[in-house]
């Protein structure tokens, strides 16, 4: 079946660093990917999506590319600020079945 | 306006009480979805609702039932539940149910069952 695997964390760096949070994907279909925010005590919140192979997603700050040749869909920001500190969630769906799986999350804990 | 409310943000009930969870959107979304979220763990979907009827049952114990009174409200009852339910109940919409189309989330209740 369709699944997600992210890197583990927790992952702690210090502000202005560069990150990357990994994201790779098995999928039977042509699915598309989702990164979503969790800040501590709320719900999820979209980041940025791309729907097919090559697009960019970005928001705030944050990039993404779909890579269906490497099936990833790794998360990069160029300089992190403490405000960024939350848990981050890779998703996919495909079909139209409305189900979204999710990658187990990756902590980020941003130091100043 | 891309808002999911969902009340009460808190909720503590023993395991012999009947209580309701309530989720709203007024962005015209068709299809609304029940998260159950554990500590430290990404959100398990446990129903999907499309256009008003239940088509998505993840297999959820009966003590919990959906309701959807009309297209912008979402209900979970919740009755004779266990501690192990402890959790923090995620609602979401989205436009359809498309791969492409967004789930937007509300701010969780957060439920202890004791």
């Amino acid at each position: 079946g369709d699944s997600v695997t992210q890197m583990e964390g927790p992952v702690t760096l210090s502000e202005e660093a560069f990150l990357t949070i990994n994201c790779t994907y098995t999928a039977t279909g042509y699915p598309s990917l989702f990164w979503y925010v969790q800040y501590p005590g709320e719900g999820l919140q979209l980041l940025l999506k791309a729907t097919k192979a090559d697009d960019k997603g970005s928001n705030k700050g944050f990039e993404a590319t779909y890579r269906k040749e490497t099936t990833s869909f790794h998360l990069e920001k160029g300089s992190v600020q403490v405000s960024d500190s939350a848990v981050y969630f890779c998703a996919l769906s495909s079909g139209n079945t409305g189900k979204l799986i999710f990658g187990q999350g990756t902590t980020l804990q941003v130091k100043p | 306006d891309t808002e999911v409310t969902q009340t009460p943000k808190h909720l503590v009930m023993g395991m012999t009480n009947k209580k309701s969870l309530k989720c709203e959107q007024h962005m015209g979304h068709r299809a609304m979805y029940w998260y159950k979220q554990k500590a430290k763990k990404p959100p398990e979907l446990m129903f999907v609702y499309s256009y008003e009827k239940l088509s998505i049952n993840e297999s959820v114990p009966s003590r919990f039932s959906p309701e959807c009174p009309n297209s912008s409200l979402l209900n979970l009852h919740l009755h004779a539940l266990q501690p192990e339910d402890s959790a923090l109940y995620l609602c979401a919409s989205s436009q359809d149910w498309a791969s492409t189309d967004t789930q937007y989330f509300g701010p969780g209740t957060r439920l202890t069952v004791l």
